[in-house]
């Protein structure tokens, strides 16, 4: 049983490069949720999936950010022109959508630096 | 709007001690999910246990234990006989069924130290 798969583990970045992360969730998981942790944090939502459909966003996803499901599998988390403020942890966790708040089960995350 | 505190930022205690994690949870749903997070130090959070809103029986689970009481919006989690293997920080966390399907709202954590 595969579970949640993120990559890369790490990165850092120059401030004002352009980054993606990728997910690959539980195979047979319709919803996909990106959250985004700071130290001393818990994970804040910013966007989830359901197959390939983005159908929440939160403010805290700036137009700086964008997010893709093409095919309802895998999804991607672009940052464009990084900020220092933009280092943080970004988890990507995988649910049913049935029912409405299935559990969620995460990977291990995208640790991401700007220097 | 969901708010979930987690009012512990750190605890400590001493290898076999009972430890109980508070958790408080605001919602205005009346179908809703909590859930209970464990983050170790490799930083992937683990699944420990979800209870939606119409079921307030407490759960044992070998050394952990919940205690949902919807009266005072609480959801507390209990480990008996601690190990040092329970150090991690600890989430709790609650997903509104119908306004905000499927988001999750985190505490801020407990950091829960054992020491040998």
């Amino acid at each position: 049983d595969t579970g949640v798969s993120q990559d890369p583990r790490h990165k850092i970045t120059k401030r004002g490069q352009n980054v993606t992360f990728r997910c690959d969730p539980i195979s047979e998981h319709n919803r996909l949720y990106w959250y985004r942790q700071t130290l001393g944090q818990g994970p804040e939502f910013l966007t989830y999936f359901q197959n390939e459909a983005q159908l929440e966003k939160s403010r805290l996803l700036s137009d700086r950010f964008s997010a893709e499901r093409p095919k309802g599998s895998f999804s991607t988390l672009e940052i464009q022109r990084t900020e220092q403020g933009d280092s943080a942890m970004y988890l990507c966790a995988s649910s049913r959508d049935y029912p409405r708040a299935d559990t969620q089960y995460f990977g291990p995350g995208t640790r991401l630096t700007v220097l | 709007a969901q708010k979930v505190t987690q009012a512990q930022t750190e605890i400590s205690v001493v290898e076999k001690e009972d430890v109980t994690l508070d958790c408080v949870y605001e919602t205005r749903d009346t179908t809703y999910y909590l859930f209970w997070y464990k983050q170790p130090p490799s930083g992937e959070l683990v699944f420990l246990i979800r209870r939606n809103s119409f079921d307030e029986q407490n759960e044992i689970s070998g050394r952990y234990s919940w205690n949902f009481q919807k009266s005072t919006s609480s959801f507390n989690f209990t480990i008996t006989a601690s190990q040092v293997v329970d150090s991690a920080v600890y989430f709790c966390a609650l997903s509104e069924a119908l306004t905000n399907a499927g988001k999750s709202t985190f505490g801020d954590g407990t950091t829960l130290t054992v020491k040998p």
